[in-house]
């Protein structure tokens, strides 16, 4: 099925640094999505986008709509052991149907 | 908010047998929930989209009859996996989209992990 290109793949940092992490696709989205989900877990909602040029917060994450809804980006600043996880981009065409497209997920590994 | 709930959390079939996943909303109603599947290191594809009241829409290459979804209230849906074979072993997470409120927005279960020996 299509899929969302989400980079980088994996990422191994230390306690207190920064994370960036984006998602591109070729087709257009109405909403994007971010998602946390740890192992053997579902994913948990973190942050919803429903606006060409968005930017929302939440806590210590923030994400962006991108202006062209091609791409969407999400920052986690001084990033703690518990963010570790595997993170989800996802996004929403038009339509009727609320199916979510899902990016390829990007790992992140946070060393105390 | 916006908890669902699936069950059971993990199960362990001989091949042949049909399991039964249950997954509900606990705290809102959804007419729509969705059926996905999760390889290992790898992210979700969506199986099929279940709608109450009526017949489930699959995704292209997903076997209707081999994965059946009821979707009987506005708070449960089920997906059976019929005489399952080792390759049906995966991770299986259902989401569901609030009727009301947030727009655009699936919340999803904790997952079943399904084990076909």
């Amino acid at each position: 099925g299509q899929q969302l290109n989400q980079s980088p793949q994996s990422m191994f940092i230390q306690e207190g640094e920064d994370v960036s992490m984006n998602c591109t696709s070729s087709s257009i989205f109405n909403t994007w999505l971010w998602y946390k989900q740890e192992p053997g877990e579902g994913p948990v909602l973190l942050i919803a986008l429903y606006k060409a040029g968005e930017l929302t917060s939440n806590g210590r994450l923030t994400a962006q709509f991108g202006i062209t809804r091609k791409d969407s980006f999400l920052n986690i600043s001084a990033s703690i052991p518990s963010d570790v996880g595997i993170y989800f981009c996802a996004g929403r065409g038009g339509g009727a149907t609320n199916k979510l497209i899902f990016g390829t997920g990007t790992l992140l590994a946070v060393q105390p | 908010g916006a908890v669902v709930s699936q069950h059971p959390s993990r199960v362990i079939c001989k091949s042949g047998t049909s399991v039964k996943i249950e997954c509900r909303s606990l705290d809102f109603q959804a007419t729509t929930m969705f059926w996905y599947r999760q390889f290992p290191k790898k992210s979700l594809m969506l199986m099929a989209t279940s709608n109450e009241g009526s017949k489930a829409t699959y995704e292209q290459g997903v076997e209707k009859d081999k994965f059946l979804i009821n979707h009987a209230s506005l708070t449960l849906s089920t997906l059976t996996v019929t005489s399952a074979h080792p390759e049906d072993s995966s991770f299986y997470i259902c989401s569901a989209s609030p009727l009301a409120g947030v727009r655009d927005t699936q919340y999803f279960g904790p997952g079943t992990r399904l084990t076909v020996l």
